[in-house]
């Protein structure tokens, strides 16, 4: 059974960077798939932040691109964010979550419980 | 940019009673990537359909997918108390997920 597990800081300072990580366990980051964050706001919908493959190609939400950093830590089986010159509105539960196909088919399969990150001073 | 509108915002039924549910593309979505989860409060997104009407392990049969191009729907037929939830649909489109707004149903 897969299992994701988010952690990192509660609260960051605006203007600061969130920096979150995701374990996994019952899988390999290194073997296959692609792993992916996700947010969402108090009281919102989801947002999807971005990815990254197994072999650390990425691909990021335009409406954050400039601003995160996913990346890969295979010695540990995890995989990170780093989320840049932080704001009010990136106050959100932030999940991972491990993307998965068949027969050609996407998407996301196990998630993590949730992280929620407040930006406040 | 992809938009995906889902509807109604809230739905209000009864147990037992039939939910459909919309999904609406801004451009024709391939089918393929064309997903819906379920979230209660408190709780991390659970998937219930994918490649718009394949069912996920453990998932049943009361809940169907269906549709193509820009319409996408899930059903749920006899809805269940812990069938009350939000449903999201998804899309992956120009390298990027998408997900719709989401549908409360409620009792």
């Amino acid at each position: 059974q897969v299992q994701l597990q988010e952690s990192g800081p509660g609260l960051v300072k605006p203007s600061g960077t969130l920096s979150l990580t995701c374990a996994v366990s019952g899988d390999s980051i290194s073997r296959s798939s692609w792993w992916t964050w996700v947010r969402q706001p108090p009281g919102k919908g989801l947002e999807w932040i971005g990815e990254i493959s197994h072999s650390g190609t990425t691909n990021y939400n335009p409406s954050v691109k400039s601003r995160v950093t996913i990346s890969l830590d295979k010695s540990k089986n995890q995989f990170s964010l780093d989320l840049t010159s932080v704001i009010a509105a990136d106050t959100a539960v932030y999940y991972c979550a491990k993307d998965a196909t068949s027969s050609g088919k996407w998407y996301f399969d196990y998630w993590g419980q949730g992280i929620l990150v407040t930006v406040s001073s | 940019e992809f938009v995906l509108t889902q509807s109604p915002g809230t739905l209000s039924l009864s147990p037992g009673e039939r939910a459909t549910l919309s999904c609406r593309a801004s451009q024709s979505a391939d089918s393929k990537y064309l997903t819906w989860y379920q979230q209660k409060p408190g709780q991390a997104p659970r998937l219930l359909i994918y490649g718009a009407s394949s069912r996920a392990t453990g998932i049943p049969d009361r809940f169907t997918g269906s549709g193509s191009g820009t319409d996408f729907t899930l059903t749920i037929s006899g809805l269940e108390p812990e069938d009350f939830a939000l449903y999201y649909c998804q899309q992956y489109g120009n390298s990027v997920w998408t997900f719709g707004q989401g549908t409360k149903v409620e009792i």
